[in-house]
């Protein structure tokens, strides 16, 4: 089936490093969401994308939608110990205007040294 | 408004036994999904409700199923528990007004976390 890949799995960081995941689809993406999940707790919605190429910041958090709406990512700068949690990136398949459900990537886990 | 709330939350089970989940949208929210989420597989897609509908359905046995009711609360049900049933499952609504391409964002419940022995 449809599957949205994600990497790296884990990443640990020193506070103040930068931090970035990945996520490809094989197959043509119409929107990526991405999602922060805190230890314990569960996903809160960061961003949505739409247009290939396009780039939206929040603050630290940098995402980007490709080209092709194949693969997104996600850059922080300067980590924090607050960003620590499991990031996940969500994709809907292109069905040409029909809804698709989103299909999640298995999540990067960041931690973060003090 | 509310956020998305998700009954009970913790759930001790044995194998063969059913369980019910329930959960309520955010007020407005006409479209529901379910996920399971594991260590091993991440967030797997179970179903949608809309409408008191299901509209999409993802890769999972009989075993599991839903429903919705006229005020947007979904219930979902699994039969015959396995051990490997033991996950944290996540509600989600989302507006959705029943056309278009899915750009809703998703609000998640606390979640229910199912342990079965």
């Amino acid at each position: 089936g449809q599957q949205v890949m994600q990497i790296p799995q884990y990443q640990h960081v020193q506070e103040g490093e930068d931090f970035t995941t990945y996520c490809n689809s094989s197959t043509t993406l119409s929107n990526i969401q991405w999602y922060k999940q805190r230890p314990g707790g569960h996903p809160v919605f960061l961003i949505q994308l739409v247009k290939s190429g396009e780039v939206k910041k929040q603050k630290r958090l940098t995402f980007q939608f490709g080209e092709a709406k194949k693969n997104s990512s996600l850059h922080i700068t300067a980590t924090q110990t607050t960003d620590v949690g499991t990031y996940f990136c969500a994709g809907v398949m292109d069905y040409g205007g029909s809804q698709g459900n989103l299909i999640f990537g298995k999540g990067t886990k960041l931690s973060v040294k003090p | 408004k509310a956020g998305v709330t998700q009954t009970p939350r913790y759930l001790i089970k044995t194998r063969g036994q059913q369980v019910t989940l329930s959960c309520s949208p955010i007020s407005g929210h006409r479209s529901v999904s379910w996920y399971q989420q594991t260590p091993g597989q991440g967030l797997q897609f179970l179903f949608e409700y809309f409408s008191e509908t299901q509209r999409n359905k993802g890769n999972f046995p009989g075993r599991f199923s839903g429903r919705q009711f006229s005020n947007s609360r979904s219930e979902m049900n699994v039969s015959t528990l396995e051990l490997g049933d033991s996950a944290l499952y996540l509600c989600a609504s989302r507006e959705f007004h029943g056309k278009g391409v899915n750009t809703d964002t998703q609000y998640f419940g606390p979640g229910t976390r199912l342990t079965v022995l």
